[in-house]
């Protein structure tokens, strides 16, 4: 079956610093790859996606590139802010699953000023 | 565009009580809507999934009697926790199918059951 492993948070970084967090993933065919922000008391936002190999999505300073050749979609920022503080969910689409998203753990990111 | 929400986005009520959650997609319309719940520092975990005008599609494990879901237009899914217990404690997120398959999320509800 498909899924989704996240590196284990917590993250906790200094203001202006690089952020990576690592998502690997498993799946039969040719999955849409997403990261969801969720920040405190609130529901999920999506921050980017990517649809298929080497795509890279980006939003907000944040990318992640596609990968297939090593089933990866790693979220990055250059310089992260004390707003960026949330928790940072990596999923995945299958073409055959029609809607159904599998969501990895959640990676829980606090920047301090 | 495609904004869901949800109310109440908190509740308490009393153990043995029932209570609902409304999801409302508002500026467009949803044959499907899913719903979540989260536990503390979790994941989500897939309740449901909600088809309008039809009986919702239950994961493995979570009790149809229990958690009611209505889909009875195509901008509205309720969430009805029956009989609630503590452990029914948690918070709980819709989400509604909108153009490309991408589901928007609600800002989610917190439920505690005391």
């Amino acid at each position: 079956g498909n899924s989704v492993t996240q590196m284990e948070g917590p993250v906790t970084l200094s203001e202006e610093a690089f952020l990576t967090i690592n998502c690997t993933y498993t799946a039969t065919g040719y999955p849409s790859l997403f990261w969801y922000v969720q920040y405190p008391g609130e529901g999920l936002q999506l921050l980017l996606k990517a649809t298929k190999a080497d795509d890279k999505g980006s939003n907000k300073g944040f990318e992640a590139t596609y990968r297939k050749e090593t089933t990866s979609f790693h979220l990055e920022k250059g310089s992260v802010q004390v707003s960026d503080s949330a928790v940072y969910f990596c999923a995945l689409r299958e073409e055959t699953s029609g809607s159904r998203l599998t969501f990895g753990e959640g990676t829980q990111l606090t920047v301090n000023p | 565009g495609a904004v869901v929400s949800q109310h109440p986005s908190w509740v308490i009520c009393k153990s043995g009580t029932s209570v609902k959650i409304e999801c409302r997609s508002l500026d467009f319309q949803a044959t499907t809507m899913f719903w979540y719940r989260q536990f503390p520092k979790q994941s989500l975990m897939l309740m449901a999934t909600s088809n309008e005008g039809s009986k919702a599609t239950y994961e493995q494990g979570v009790e149809k009697d229990k958690f009611l879901i209505n889909h009875a237009s195509l901008t509205l899914s309720t969430l009805t926790v029956t009989s609630a217990h503590p452990e029914d404690s948690s918070f709980y997120i819709c989400s509604a199918l909108g153009w490309g398959y991408e589901q928007y999320f609600g800002p989610g509800t917190r439920l505690t059951v005391t």
